[in-house]
């Protein structure tokens, strides 16, 4: 049963540009969630996703970031005219379809490094 | 909103030695989920170690185990004979029990865990 997968690995863009970053959940995952990884710092939360919703959006900055999470294909987190602060490691989690306390299984990361 | 604090920065202990990570929270939930999470320089998120809050009895893993005061609201983790592979930074985290994880983790600001040979 392959992992979480996320790609690309690294990712680097000129202040401007947009980052378009992919997750593709476990096999039979149908809950994702993304974290931003600043350095010297722990996960913070951004953003939780069910297959076509938006369950809570809470930890996402109001302007340039999106998520989706369509029907077929991978979650994909986009940000729009990057700036050097957003320079981190983005983290996918997923997981199964039940309740309490369900466990996350995270992918690698994709480190985003704006120039 | 739940906060988890990590008191220490950095680690450094001699293989095969016993080393404890602290770990608090804060909360106003009864029912919630505590975790370990170990990154090593690869960056891989990987989980040590689960504790549901309601179980009284403390989760263990081989080497590693936990320490978890509930009223205390401390939850530290405890590895034994630690390895040279153990060398990672090392994550706490909070997790409500909101039927499906609504909130997310919560995590700390790590521990970096360095095991000397």
């Amino acid at each position: 049963n392959a992992g979480v997968m996320q790609n690309p690995r690294h990712l680097v863009r000129r202040r401007g540009q947009e980052a378009r970053l992919r997750c593709s959940p476990m096999k039979g995952h149908s809950h994702v969630y993304w974290y931003r990884q600043l350095p010297e710092e722990g996960l913070k939360f951004m953003v939780y996703l069910q297959k076509e919703n938006i369950i809570d959006e809470s930890g996402m900055p109001k302007e340039r970031f999106s998520a989706e999470f369509p029907k077929e294909g991978p979650s994909i987190l986009r940000i729009q005219q990057v700036v050097r602060g957003d320079s981190a490691a983005y983290f996918c989690a997923s997981s199964p379809r039940y309740g309490r306390g369900p466990t996350l299984h995270f992918g690698n990361g994709t480190r985003l490094t704006v120039t | 909103a739940q906060t988890v604090t990590q008191s220490q920065p950095e680690m450094s202990v001699q293989e095969a030695e016993t080393v404890t990570l602290s770990c608090t929270y804060d909360t106003s939930e009864s029912n919630y989920y505590l975790f370990w999470y170990k990154q090593p320089p690869s960056r891989q998120m990987i989980l040590v170690i689960r504790q549901e809050a309601y179980k009284q009895q403390n989760a263990t893993e081989n080497r590693f185990s936990v320490n978890f005061q509930k009223a205390a609201k401390s939850f530290s983790l405890k590895i034994s004979d630690s390895q040279l592979g153990d060398t990672a930074m090392y994550f706490c985290a909070f997790m409500n029990d909101s039927g499906g994880g609504a909130d997310g983790l919560t995590f700390g600001k790590g521990t970096h865990l360095i095991i000397q040979p």
